[in-house]
């Protein structure tokens, strides 16, 4: 069974803060890695793509992946209380010619002010 | 451009009565997701469209039917409801792997 594991939280941080959230996944074959945030009563929206090794930067956000220890994280700088929600980590499902992915449970992110 | 759309928004069912669920997107995308999304239970596949005129199980599929009508419309049909369905409904879309989510229908069975 693949899957895709997350700290269900809830992280609490300071405002201005930097909150890091994480994820690791089981299938050693997936290549396309995704950051969603969904805030209470709304859909995911998607926030950070990732394909390579390395740290990927966009504004605030900061995506870091790690496929030798099968690890990918976000990293929110300067967090604001608009950031709290809760964040999915998504994997592609590296099984047949589909584009399914596989979703974490998420993390529930509460930013105070 | 709308992105993804679904109806209804709620909907409130007797045990037993059917329903369809309606989604639509506009992004020209290949396939096409329904999920549900129960607390802790995270996101869950009940279907999904790799490409007009196919459709697959996903994890959860008993108790659903689905229908690709066409690229951009893909709906979801409960035959006869159960308090077990109550859940949030999403459909997505996507052309590679990034999917793109509609607002949600929150469905009570009672």
């Amino acid at each position: 069974q693949k899957e895709v594991e997350q700290n269900s939280g809830p992280l609490s941080v300071p405002e201005g803060a930097i909150a890091s959230l994480n994820c690791t996944y089981s299938d050693r074959g997936s290549q396309s890695f995704f950051w969603y945030r969904q805030y209470s009563g709304k859909s995911p929206e998607l926030i950070m793509s990732i394909y390579s090794n390395g740290d990927k930067e966009d504004g605030r956000f900061t995506a870091q992946l790690n496929k030798a220890s099968q690890y990918v994280s976000l990293l929110i700088r300067d967090s604001q209380p608009s950031d709290s929600a809760t964040y999915l980590c998504a994997v592609n499902s590296n099984a047949g010619n589909n584009r399914k992915l596989i979703w974490g449970l998420g993390t529930s992110l509460a930013v105070n002010p | 451009n709308a992105g993804v759309t679904q109806t209804p928004k709620f909907q409130v069912l007797k045990t037993g009565q059917s329903m369809t669920l309606q989604c639509a997107q506009d992004m020209n995308h290949n396939s096409m997701y329904w999920y549900r999304q129960d607390p802790g239970m995270g996101l869950r596949l009940i279907y999904y469209s790799a490409s007009e005129g196919t459709t697959d199980k996903g994890e959860v599929p008993n108790g659903y039917n689905v229908s690709r009508l066409n690229k951009r419309e893909f709906s979801l049909r409960l035959e006869s409801a159960a308090p077990s369905q109550t859940s949030v409904y999403f459909c997505a879309s996507s052309e590679f792997y990034e999917q793109f989510f509609g607002p949600g229908t929150r469905l009570t069975v009672l």
